[in-house]
């Protein structure tokens, strides 16, 4: 089956980076692209970014550019997310997402929990 | 505040049919495919409902989308116990160029 597996926890202090890992299975992983969204405790879905793991290309909401950058290994099936200049307002639950360019996701990675913290 | 308006909290009791709106502008749900999805307690987000009323393999027709001008509706009837849970709608937002979605309604199965 179609499936996610995200990198676990991680703890940062303000002003660090973090890169979190989401690695495809069951399907071609060049023929979706990967999504990501977070998620803080108590609140809604905030798109990020995605990324065509084909061809490199990514596209994310302004609020992130500068700090986010999308990679990955196509010979791991593997998308990468790392954020830089971490703030405690950054602090949420990430997840990736596969998809077709900009529309639905399906499925999700299960998310990670990345807290920022002094 | 988010871009798409869901209402904070609907209720219903088992076996009822429960709807929930979302409502946009021209930019978002007026010009682009919606999907909802079901988060339940302590769980990722599941695709429910893509392209304003398609199902997913393996979702029950109990769950339903429509999409009337810039606002869309997720139905849910046979309500059970399990269908308790978060539902988020979502769509592209070409004046704002980003993905938004609602702020989420919080559905209890009286």
């Amino acid at each position: 089956q179609v499936q996610l597996v995200q990198s676990g926890a991680e703890v940062k202090k303000p002003g660090a980076s973090v890169k979190v890992s989401c690695r495809a299975s069951g399907y071609t992983f060049t023929t979706y692209d990967i999504n990501w969204v977070r998620q803080a405790t108590g609140h809604g879905l905030e798109w990020m970014g995605w990324m065509n793991p084909n061809s490199g290309n990514t596209g994310s909401a302004q609020k992130f550019k500068g700090r986010l950058t999308m990679t990955r290994d196509t010979s791991k099936s593997t998308a990468y997310m790392e954020l830089s200049s971490l703030k405690s307002d950054d602090t949420a639950i990430y997840y990736c997402a596969r998809g077709p360019t900009l529309g639905w996701f399906d499925p999700w990675g299960h998310g990670t929990l990345v807290t920022v913290s002094s | 505040q988010s871009v798409l308006t869901q209402p904070p909290s609907v209720s219903a009791a088992p076996g009822q049919k429960v709807t929930i709106s979302c409502s946009g502008n021209n930019s978002n749900i007026g010009n682009n495919d919606v999907s909802w999805y079901q988060q339940l307690p302590g769980t990722a987000p599941k695709l429910l409902i893509y392209d304003n009323y398609k199902r997913p393999s393996g979702i029950r027709d109990r769950f339903s989308g429509s999409k009337s001008g810039t606002s869309a509706t997720l139905g849910i009837t046979g309500l059970q116990t399990g269908d308790e849970a978060d539902y988020y709608c979502g769509t592209w937002d070409s004046s704002l160029g980003l993905v938004v979605f609602g702020g989420g309604t919080k559905l209890t199965v009286l």
